[in-house]
């Protein structure tokens, strides 16, 4: 069965610096989405994109943050200058087409540590 | 705006029990999807159910059941002759449309004890 990927699966990273995680979506779909995840807390929505550019994004999803999908495959979540603050999970998600029955599909996480 | 409330933070049970995981939510609108997580301590997210509004079946699969009353805005999930397997955090989510954004609730930690 088809699945999301996500590369690395963990990365540790000085305060400061800049960092691109990775996820390669189910590939006949069409939207993209990273979510959030502080130990301990509940899953938040980042970014939504499709069709080549953002559709939604929260308020955590500042200047810092930015996302691309450089080639057919790929769709990458940029951080520009990593804070402490953004320790966490992070889940990139895909879906197709809306149909009623499809529902996001969530890759297994990239665990961002920030020193 | 859209909200998911699960009270539950934390319930420990002993293995065989069953047990009720709450779920709250709110929206105004009239179409949506109510979905509910398994997050085992492996960290990923193993999606159990998606439930559409106009759905309004109580759904079994296998120990796992469903009850979703719209009158009440739960969606509440049950675990049957629980295993120390099931042991996990387990979100209640809510979705607009198949495209939107998932908002999920703040989890309940199961405990299965042997």
């Amino acid at each position: 069965e088809p699945e999301v990927t996500q590369t690395p699966s963990h990365q540790v990273t000085q305060m400061g610096q800049e960092v691109i995680l990775r996820c390669v979506p189910i590939s006949n779909h069409l939207y993209f989405y990273w979510y959030r995840q502080i130990l301990g807390q509940k899953v938040e929505f980042l970014v939504s994109f499709y069709n080549n550019e953002i559709s939604e994004k929260s308020e955590i999803f500042d200047d810092q943050f930015s996302v691309e999908r450089p080639d057919g495959s790929n769709f990458t979540l940029k951080i520009r200058s990593t804070k402490l603050e953004d320790s966490a999970m992070y889940f990139c998600a895909s879906s197709p087409p809306g149909q009623i029955s499809d529902t996001q599909y969530f890759g297994p996480g990239t665990r961002l540590t920030v020193l | 705006a859209q909200k998911v409330t699960q009270a539950q933070t934390e319930i420990s049970v002993v293995e065989k029990e069953d047990v009720t995981l709450d779920c709250v939510y709110e929206t105004r609108d009239t179409t949506y999807y109510l979905f509910w997580y398994k997050q085992p301590p492996s960290g990923e997210l193993v999606f159990l159910i998606r439930r559409n509004s106009f759905d309004e079946q109580n759904e079994i699969s296998g120990r796992y059941s469903w009850n979703f009353q719209k009158s009440t805005s739960s969606f509440n999930f049950t675990i049957t002759a629980s295993q120390v397997v099931d042991s996990a955090v387990y979100f209640c989510a809510l979705t607009l449309r198949e495209d939107d954004k998932i908002i999920f609730g703040k989890g309940t930690r199961l405990h299965i004890l042997p």
